[in-house]
This record gives structure tokens, C-alpha cells and sequence, in this order.
């Protein structure tokens, strides 16, 4: 079974310039997810989506994060524009379903560096 | 908000040696979810422990739930190389879906 493949897996910008980050989850899993993963922290929930609705964004940023999900499949994530805190690994998961107890399935995320 | 709590942030054991890492959730989680990340990997689901005062074994490593369903705790017997990584701890809130990550806790392993 293929994974969550992520692209691309590095990125460096400068501040103000934008980027956006690609997500392919595990097939047949309609929970998707993006993390933020600072250096040295646990992972933390930017949005979730469940097929092509949003199930939780209260953490996302949206003054210059964006994301979606169009067809229920892949999902973008845009950030516009961005700031030197922005610089972390972005992770995408995804799961069978959106309840508590589903196991997320984690891609190889996206290392942002901004300058 | 909810808060999931590690202890202790890093580790260093002798290869052989035991190791123990804690969680603790400032709200009763209707599960507790235990990831392990490789350095430069990404997190890889381990466990789920979902009643009160559960305990599991996965050969060498051992997951306990509080019997508040507020704390956790991996115990590894006997660490090998392959060990390292940082081990997170994640739970959702009784009323919620969302995954809340503690910090982890570093562990190397000397040889």
C-alpha cells in the first residue's frame, strides 16, 4: 500500500514571498490533515478535512494559511505571505475516517525554511 | 485549551538500560495515541489505548492508561540502537476529534 506522499520536501523562500505545499493522502482515506511541526515540538493541527469539507481549522492562521481540498483527494496548502516563524516541518496525514480512535498515516511533511 | 504534558523532554540510556517517558493531559482523553519519529522522519502511529487502566505490550515496549484516562506512559525493557527517535504521546479531548501532540520525549541510546 502506498503511503502519503508529500511535495515538495524542502523549500526555502524569503519572508513575504509565498509557497504552497501538495498532499497526496493513503487512497480510501477520507480524513486528511496538516500539522505544523516546530523544531523540538510535537505536531500541531493547522485543518482537517473530512472528503472535501473542513472539520477543524480553529488553529489555522487564516490571515495568510490556506488550504483545500477540492476533490476530496489531494489538498493544497498555501501560505501568503510568509513570516520567519512559519519556518517548520509541514506534515500531512491522513485516515479512514475522522472519529478519535482512527490512526493517522503521516507523510515524509515538508521542511519550509524562510529567510 | 487542552494541554499534553512529556516528561522528560530527553533521555540518554546505556544500550541495555530502561527507559520510561510520561504524559500527562490537563482534560480526560477518550483515547491516548502513542507516535514514534525517527530523526529526520516522520511520525509513525505505535499504539492506541483506549479504556480506563489499560495496558498493552509490544514486545519490548509497554503502554499503560491512567485509570483517570488523563495520563499515560512507554516503557521500553532492555533499549537497542533502534530505539532512538523521540516518542510523542497524543490524545483527544473526551468531547472532541482533534489530536492534541505533547512534546515528546527524546531517547538515545549509547552503545
Amino acid at each position: 500500500e502506498a503511503g502519503v506522499a508529500q511535495s515538495p520536501r524542502y523549500k526555502i523562500i524569503e519572508k513575504r514571498q509565498s509557497v504552497a505545499f501538495w498532499c497526496n493522502p493513503i487512497s480510501g482515506h477520507a480524513t486528511l490533515y496538516w500539522y505544523q511541526q516546530i523544531l523540538g515540538q510535537g505536531p500541531k493541527l493547522l485543518i482537517q478535512f473530512q472528503n472535501n469539507g473542513v472539520v477543524d481549522d480553529s488553529q489555522l492562521p487564516k490571515d495568510r494559511f490556506s488550504a483545500e481540498r477540492l476533490k476530496g483527494v489531494d489538498s493544497t496548502l498555501k501560505i501568503q505571505p510568509a513570516k520567519l516563524e512559519d519556518s517548520a516541518v509541514y506534515l500531512c496525514a491522513s485516515s479512514l475516517d475522522t472519529g478519535p480512535h482512527n490512526e493517522q498515516f503521516f507523510g515524509p511533511g515538508t521542511r519550509l525554511t524562510v529567510l | 485549551g487542552q494541554q499534553v504534558m512529556q516528561i522528560p523532554q530527553y533521555q540518554h540510556v546505556q544500550e541495555g538500560e530502561d527507559f520510561t517517558t510520561y504524559c500527562n493531559s490537563s482534560t480526560t482523553l477518550s483515547n491516548i495515541q502513542w507516535y514514534k519519529q525517527r530523526p529526520g522522519g516522520h511520525p509513525v502511529f505505535l499504539i492506541q489505548l483506549v479504556k480506563s487502566g489499560e495496558v498493552k505490550k509490544q514486545k519490548r515496549l509497554t503502554f499503560q492508561f491512567g485509570e483517570a484516562k488523563k495520563n499515560s506512559s512507554l516503557h521500553i525493557t532492555a533499549t537497542q540502537t533502534t530505539d532512538v527517535g523521540t516518542y510523542f504521546c497524543a490524545g483527544p479531548p473526551r468531547s472532541g476529534n482533534k489530536l492534541v501532540f505533547g512534546a515528546g520525549t527524546i531517547l538515545r541510546v549509547k552503545s
